[in-house]
């Protein structure tokens, strides 16, 4: 089964500022069809979580320009440019490469 | 648009079943593959619990495999969950959740999500 590992598990940021989320996966995210399905979501209290990345880098509808996604293989990385108060919650990464599907711990985006 | 709600008891008692549903509403469910349970217990992180597809066709975590049974009702255009010999530690927000099949091959729609209480 896929480990999916956060890293923080909790970030405080300054607004304005930038801020990165890493996530690590036990064994290569990479389909047999050539597609890696590393996914980001957000999640406010209180409400489900929401699709913000699917494919590693290709932001879902909606999702303004600040968020972006990189990453290959094992290592993938979110990255906000800057952050807004909006963007307070928690983020996790999760895997669709493989069942058992699986999420991240979860990363606490908090404003300093 | 696209509404997912799933719907069932709010209180289980320990070693009974839980039993959920999702009706799917403005999209027809045997258009994709697969359809989702998450939950989440208070405080806690995402655990994936499984997913089905309309063929029947049906995975789930292997730490809850052998107490879960999900199902597609293609009529109904809704999918449900069965948790059997539910335990304190079964106490969570369930949602459901379609994982877009076409492209994305991820979790694209969710609903609002239920809190189930496992207490006697």
């Amino acid at each position: 089964d896929v480990v999916m590992t956060q890293t923080p598990l909790s970030s405080p940021v300054t607004l304005g500022q930038p801020a990165s989320i890493s996530c690590r996966s036990s064994q290569s995210l990479v389909h047999g069809d050539g597609n890696t399905y590393l996914s980001w979501l957000h999640q406010r209290p209180g409400q489900p979580p929401r699709l913000l990345i699917y494919k590693i880098s290709n932001r879902f509808s909606g999702v303004p320009d600040r968020f972006s996604g990189s990453g290959a293989g094992t290592d993938f990385t979110l990255k906000i440019s800057r952050v807004e108060a909006e963007d307070v919650g928690v983020y996790y990464c999760m895997q669709a490469t493989q069942f058992p599907y699986s999420f991240g711990q979860g990363t606490k985006l908090e404003i300093k | 648009q696209v509404q997912l709600q799933e719907s069932g008891p709010r209180l289980v008692k320990p070693s009974e079943t839980l039993s959920l549903t999702c009706d799917v509403s403005g999209y027809p469910i045997n258009s994709d593959c697969f359809w989702a349970w998450i939950r989440q217990p208070p405080g806690k992180g995402l655990e994936w619990i499984g997913s089905v597809c309309h063929t029947g066709t049906s995975y789930y975590n292997p730490s809850l495999e052998s107490r879960v049974t999900m199902a597609v009702d293609t009529p109904k255009n809704q999918f449900s969950l069965k948790l059997s010999s539910v335990t304190a530690a079964d106490t969570a927000v369930y949602y459901c959740a379609r994982r877009e099949a076409q492209d994305l091959w991820a979790f694209d729609l969710w609903g609002r999500g239920m809190m189930i209480t496992v207490s006697s």
